[in-house]
């Protein structure tokens, strides 16, 4: 079936540092792909998202580019600040059903300090 | 435009008892979703429903059930809860103009419901 994987957290840097969250996908047919960002005590915020094959998403200084040849879809910013602490999910949804429904990654708690 | 709004948001029940909550999607979304949240085992997906028609259902009991009216406000009602009913409820709404089409969910504040 399909799913998505995260590289487990939390990931603890400091401000200014290079942020990489790591995110793989197993699908069939042609997923978009997500992601969501959840600061505490919070629903899920769109972060950003690619529909196609080498489409790059972009927000907020934050990118992810859909890599079928490796499944892949990492985010990146190259400057985190204290406010990017939160909880960031790597998302897929399946449309080769006919119809669609998300698949989540477990999420990765990243924390950001001062 | 107003987003997904959720109520309650907060809610203290106890074992054995039964509880709905109720998600208003954004104005013009016909299809919504429901998620449980918990720290052991992250976001799992309950159901989906569009034009008051279930589509897709996630492994939980038949005790998790939900409904969706003709103005696409869903509730989702859990009977006979348990302690490890405890969870952030979230629903999503999205556009969904037909089968097969990609559309992008937005997410609720969530009900945090708390099981005694």
């Amino acid at each position: 079936g399909n799913s998505v994987t995260q590289m487990e957290g939390p990931v603890t840097l400091s401000e200014e540092a290079f942020l990489t969250i790591n995110c793989t996908y197993t699908a069939t047919g042609y997923p978009s792909l997500f992601w969501y960002v959840q600061y505490p005590g919070e629903g899920l915020q769109l972060l950003l998202k690619a529909t196609k094959a080498d489409d790059k998403g972009s927000n907020k200084g934050f990118e992810a580019t859909y890599r079928k040849e490796t499944t892949s879809f990492h985010l990146e910013k190259g400057s985190v600040q204290v406010s990017d602490s939160a909880v960031y999910f790597c998302a897929l949804s399946d449309r080769a059903s006919g119809t669609y429904k998300y698949i989540f990654g477990t999420g990765t708690r990243l924390k950001v300090l001062a | 435009k107003a987003g997904v709004t959720q109520t309650p948001r907060y809610l203290i029940k106890t074992r054995g008892q039964q509880v709905t909550l109720s998600c208003s999607p954004i104005s013009g979304h016909r299809s919504v979703s429901w998620y449980q949240q918990t720290p052991g085992q992250g976001l799992q997906f309950l159901f989906e429903y569009f034009s008051e028609t279930q589509r897709n259902k996630g492994n939980f009991p038949g005790r998790f059930s939900g409904r969706q009216f003709s103005n696409s406000r869903s509730e989702m009602n859990v009977s006979t809860l348990e302690l490890g009913d405890s969870a952030l409820y979230l629903c999503a709404s999205s556009v969904i103009a037909g089968t097969g089409k990609q559309e992008t969910q937005y997410f609720g504040p969530g009900t945090r419901l708390l099981v005694l």
